[in-house]
């Protein structure tokens, strides 16, 4: 069964300190990479999709990917409060339907 | 990206009924998806909406069960049907743009009480 792991946390930092939230996935033929953001009684608001082997930074976000690992990560730096949601992590194991299978997401708690 | 609405936004229904969920979209997409997302888990794929033919069915859910429609490329509905407190759940649709891109944006979510 393909499956994707991620710590359910709570992942608690204080403000300002570097978040790192990470996922792991079964399928080693998988190209597409994702992170979502929930905030309690929202939906997912996507932050970042990667593709590529290495780092992709976007503002205060750097997602890491390591294919031969099977291993994705976000880092999440000047962490803030408003920081504070579950982030969950989706990958793409079958690209013929673009289908995303999801993580059970990491809470993240950014203490004032 | 686009923007997605959903009708109902929340709604409380008694066991035994059926329940229609709306998604629409502002701009025409490829793909339209729906998701079930239970109290305090992660989100599960129902099925991919297919524009004039069958939706595809993840493992574990029918088509009696959710069947779905999608008649243009800018609407879908799930209808859970014979519902059970089992059934109560956020349900979310998402879309994906164009012919190359697997990046899926989602709705805001109907969130269903069956009582």
């Amino acid at each position: 069964q393909k499956e994707v792991e991620q710590n359910s946390g709570p992942l608690s930092v204080p403000e300002g300190a570097i978040a790192s939230l990470n996922c792991t996935y079964s399928d080693r033929g998988s190209q597409s990479f994702f992170w979502y953001r929930q905030y309690s009684g929202k939906s997912p608001e996507l932050i970042m999709f990667i593709y590529s082997n290495g780092d992709k930074e976007d503002g205060r976000f750097t997602a890491q990917l390591n294919k031969a690992s099977q291993y994705v990560s976000l880092l999440i730096r000047d962490s803030q409060p408003s920081d504070s949601a579950t982030y969950l992590c989706a990958v793409n194991m079958d690209t013929g339907r673009r289908a995303l299978t999801f993580g059970s997401g990491t809470r993240l708690q950014v203490q004032p | 990206s686009a923007v997605i609405s959903q009708k109902p936004s929340r709604d409380i229904c008694q066991r035994g009924t059926s329940l229609t969920i709306q998604c629409q979209v502002d701009s025409q997409v490829t793909m339209m998806f729906w998701y079930r997302q239970q109290p305090g888990q992660s989100l599960t794929l129902i099925a991919t909406a297919n524009q004039g033919s069958e939706a595809t069915y993840e493992s574990g859910f029918v088509i009696d069960k959710f069947p779905i429609s999608r008649p243009n490329l800018t609407f879908s509905t799930l209808t859970v049907s014979n519902m059970s407190p089992e059934d109560s759940s956020i349900y979310l649709c998402s879309v994906s743009q164009g012919a190359s891109t697997d990046t899926q944006y989602f709705g805001p979510g109907t969130r269903l009480t069956v009582l």
